[in-house]
């Protein structure tokens, strides 16, 4: 199956940094790829649809001067959380469907702790 | 908007076969797809049904009714590792998205 990486799988960071999340698809190209918060014990939340060479498409109640996404590329799109505050702890996950496909695949998910 | 609802827990013995429903309100759609997820893990894509009717993929099993805006995934001779989270999954409107249901935490007992 066609495989999505993940970067970095953890990461801690003090409040008020910004801390950047990449997702690579690396054996299809990707023009959209979904990014997702996810709590514990939650469902997935969508929080934006990423396009290569366009503006990402941010779900209701997402700030997006918050959540910046780049989608620079047919394989790569980062998400970065500026100002990190503690309640944006969360586990993020990117996904990404083959064109012509149905079958989502995920990356490894980036557990973000802001302490 | 997005609804797709599921039952939060389900428990189930070793052996048996449970049913997960998923109700969906989609404003669009293009299909239901099942995606198991383990503790800590990213979810694995299960199955998609874009037609009415039963989709089996070995133990598993889908089905969709779209006059009924309903779905549900069949697990068959359960095993331990069956115990995990499963969604149900549909795109809406321009199908630029991937909208979850709320989840069932399946839990398969000795």
């Amino acid at each position: 199956g066609a495989v999505v990486s993940q970067h970095p799988s953890r990461v801690i960071c003090k409040s008020g940094t910004s801390v950047k999340i990449e997702c690579r698809s690396l054996d299809f190209q990707a023009t959209t790829m979904f990014w997702y918060r996810q709590f514990p014990k939650q469902s997935l939340m969508l929080m934006a649809t990423s396009n290569e060479g366009s503006k990402a498409t941010y779900e209701q109640g997402v700030e997006k001067d918050k959540f910046l996404i780049n989608h620079a590329s047919l394989t790569l799109s980062t998400l970065t959380v500026t100002s990190a505050h503690p309640e944006d702890s969360s586990f993020y996950i990117c996904s990404a469907i083959r064109g012509g496909g149905t079958e989502a695949f995920f990356g490894q998910g980036t557990r973000l702790t802001v302490v | 908007g997005q609804s797709l609802e599921q039952p939060s827990e389900v428990t189930a013995v070793e052996g048996a076969i449970v049913q997960i429903n998923c109700t969906y309100q989609t404003s669009g759609f293009y299909g239901l797809s099942w995606y198991q997820q383990h503790d800590g893990g990213a979810p694995t894509f299960l199955s998609y049904n874009a037609l009415d009717g039963l989709e089996e993929t070995g133990r598993f099993s889908s089905f969709l009714s779209r006059s009924d805006s309903y779905g549900y995934l069949l697990l068959q001779e359960l095993q331990m590792k069956d115990s995990a989270s499963y969604f149900c999954a549909a795109r809406g409107t321009g199908a630029n998205n991937l909208f979850f249901g709320t989840g069932t935490r399946l839990t398969v007992i000795p």
